[in-house]
């Protein structure tokens, strides 16, 4: 059964500062890896897909990378502002997408 | 991306009422949609998976006779909640992707809270 852990599980910084969010799963037989953002009462919304055959995406100041063979993906988020504040999930997908407990994110003005 | 779109945002019942919520794929087809239950300060936890055209599976623990899923077109799934329960208020996701198979990007509905009083 696949297990998604993220790290930290909230995490606030001043306005500026480049962050990295940490996923872990252990189940390295998945089809991608996928990060989303969630906004309090909101849905998700996806920001990065990297493939099982690809090392990173990148997307504006968003950059995620996947190491199968460790079982980790980390999102790094560069130069935050505070409209980056919300819950970030990573979800492994397998035979079933699997959520890790997500970060919250605060970034302060 | 994609737009998945859930309806009704938010609904309030009475206890022993049923609620249903759908969920809409406007610009692909979706063969599987997926819904999920969303406790407080907690993540997303499969309830369902919806096959168009055909049963529903349901993941072990979630009943199947109290959350009824159809997927009658392509584009449209729903969930009744039967003889909603205060413990059945949450909040209550779906998504889909387009195409077939498990190697695709999942885009997800914006949610819908039920409270049940």
């Amino acid at each position: 059964k696949q297990e998604v852990t993220q790290i930290p599980a909230a995490l606030s910084v001043p306005e500026g500062e480049n962050l990295v969010l940490n996923c872990s799963f252990t189940d390295s037989a998945i089809y991608n890896l996928q990060w989303f953002r969630q906004d309090p009462g909101k849905g998700l919304t996806s920001l990065l897909l990297i493939q099982s055959s690809q090392r990173e995406q990148t997307s504006g100041r968003l950059n995620a990378s996947l190491d199968k063979s460790s079982g980790r993906s980390t999102l790094y988020i560069a130069a935050s502002q505070p409209g980056d504040s919300a819950t970030y999930l990573c979800g492994a997908s397998g035979s079933r997408l699997t959520f890790g407990e997500g970060t919250q994110l605060t970034v302060n003005p | 991306g994609a737009v998945v779109s859930q309806h009704p945002s938010r609904v309030i019942c009475k206890s022993g009422t049923s609620v249903k919520i759908e969920c809409r794929s406007l610009d692909f087809q979706a063969t599987t949609m997926f819904w999920y239950r969303q406790f407080p300060k907690q993540s997303l936890m499969l309830m369902a998976t919806s096959n168009e055209g055909s049963k529903a599976t349901y993941e072990q623990g979630v009943e199947k006779d109290k959350f009824l899923i159809n997927h009658a077109s392509l584009t449209l799934s729903t969930l009744t909640v039967t003889s909603a329960h205060p413990e059945d208020s949450s909040f209550y996701i779906c998504s889909a992707q387009p195409g077939q198979g498990h190697t695709g990007e999942l885009f997800f509905g914006e949610g819908s809270r039920l409270t049940v009083l």
